[in-house]
């Protein structure tokens, strides 16, 4: 089955840095590829997605890029805010139902 | 905006004894799933269910777990017989494409359960 791998595990940076979180999968019928940032006491929300026919995806602070061939995926927040600071959460599906989640990376921002 | 919500955010139960953990997915969808997340650790996948049956399920998912849609609202999880090891936070998910088209997830809040 499908394994996912997510590093750091912990991350800080000082506010108005870029931090870079990065994610490996094992197999490559994954093409989805969605990252969801999950605060304390909350359940993940979805903050960026990219599918497999794509090599990269902007939304304004954040952004994810897709190696197909190197299989791995890598989420880049540029301009860090004190409100960025959660958990973040990569995850691969191989267009069904079973979403396999790293393993976490825990992002401090500093003001 | 529309959102999943689940009951009880907090359940405390002793070890043996039955639980359920409730969910109203988001009403267009047809999707519907089970995820725990031990304190601390990853995500990870319990079941999904679609037109009224389960679609895939982990190694997590035995005999001991059950799910339903009693009602066409509501999304239950039953744990049967709760041992320590359960104790998790249990997230309900739903979308609205699924094994074709996979759509976003969307996640309730969580219901932690404690079992003593």
């Amino acid at each position: 089955g499908e394994n996912v791998e997510q590093h750091p595990s912990t991350l800080s940076v000082q506010e108005g840095d870029s931090a870079v979180i990065k994610c490996t999968y094992s197999d490559s019928a994954s093409n989805y590829f969605p990252w969801y940032k999950q605060e304390l006491g909350k359940g993940p929300q979805l903050i960026i997605d990219i599918r497999s026919n794509v090599g990269e995806k902007k939304d304004q602070r954040i952004a994810v890029t897709l190696n197909k061939t190197a299989k791995h995926f890598s989420l880049h927040i540029t301009e860090t805010q004190p409100e960025d600071s959660a958990v973040y959460f990569c995850a691969a599906s191989m267009g069904g139902q079973n979403f396999v989640f790293g393993p976490g990376t825990r992002l401090s921002v500093l003001p | 905006e529309p959102e999943v919500t689940q009951t009880p955010s907090h359940q405390v139960t002793q070890m043996g004894q039955e639980v359920i953990l409730r969910c109203v997915p988001i009403s267009n969808h047809l999707y519907f799933y089970w995820y725990r997340q031990i304190l601390g650790q990853k995500v990870e996948f319990l079941v999904s269910f679609y037109n009224n049956e389960i679609s895939e399920k982990s190694e997590i998912f035995d005999d001991q777990f059950s799910v339903e849609r009693p009602d066409g609202s509501n999304f239950t999880l039953k744990i049967r017989s709760t041992k320590l090891e359960d104790s998790a936070m249990y997230f309900c998910a739903s979308s609205a494409q699924g094994r074709a088209n996979t759509g976003e997830l969307f996640f309730g809040e969580g219901s932690r359960l404690t079992v003593l």
